[in-house]
């Protein structure tokens, strides 16, 4: 199946701090990707779609300016997490739209986990 | 939006018994509801999916059905192996490929 590649998988930063997440479709062209958060033992929740070449549209209640999502490229979506705090770390997930299965597939990365101390 | 509500957030099963999870939804446009496994630190993985046209949906030891009329969903894993044992997350769109609203999960324990 096509692959979602996401790094880093793990990353620990200071307060403040501000730190960048990557996603790469690694086989396919990716036109959308989605952006998740998932606290400890909760479910994901979505917090943007990636549009390449446009503007993010983010969920209600989701800090734009906070968590700066660009999609350059057609396999590259990224999302950096600006001004880090404790309240900010948990494990951030994304997900590409195959359009080879008539736009219908969804793959996910593997998963970041942030802790900002 | 959409709401998605999953039961139970726990279940716990002896190997080879059944296991039933329930999710419903609250957007009448929704009309694709996949199901995800996912273990501890790992990404979501797709075991099934049904579409609005379709009740019911086997595959192996997993089966999904669905009451469009009453907006509810089940899964359905029957003679549970340990390997089993995982969250599970019910998820709502309207369209396959869309952005997904997913249920609260549910962390199933299969008992050797």
């Amino acid at each position: 199946g096509a692959v979602v590649s996401q790094h880093p998988s793990r990353v620990i930063c200071k307060s403040g701090t501000s730190v960048k997440i990557e996603c790469r479709s690694l086989d396919f062209q990716a036109t959308t990707m989605f952006w998740y958060r998932q606290f400890p033992k909760q479910s994901l929740m979505l917090m943007a779609t990636s549009n390449e070449g446009s503007k993010a549209t983010y969920e209600q209640g989701v800090e734009k300016d906070k968590f700066l999502i660009n999609h350059a490229s057609l396999t590259l979506s990224t999302l950096t997490v600006t001004s880090a705090h404790p309240e900010d770390s948990s494990f951030y997930i994304c997900s590409a739209r195959d359009p080879g299965f008539l736009n219908e597939k969804l793959f996910f990365g593997s998963g970041t986990q942030l802790s900002v101390l | 939006g959409e709401n998605v509500e999953q039961h139970p957030s726990t279940l716990s099963v002896q190997e080879g018994d059944s296991a039933v999870i329930k999710c419903t939804y609250s957007d009448s446009a929704s009309n694709y509801f996949p199901w995800y496994k996912q273990e501890l630190g790992k990404r979501p993985q797709l075991i099934i999916d049904i579409r609005s046209n379709v009740g019911e949906k086997k595959d192996q030891r997993i089966a999904v059905t669905l009451n469009k009329t009453a907006k509810h969903f089940s899964l359905h894993i029957t003679e549970t192996q340990p390997e089993d044992s995982a969250v599970y997350f019910c998820a709502a769109s309207r369209a396959a490929g869309n952005k997904l609203t997913f249920g609260g999960g549910t962390r199933v324990l299969v008992k050797p």
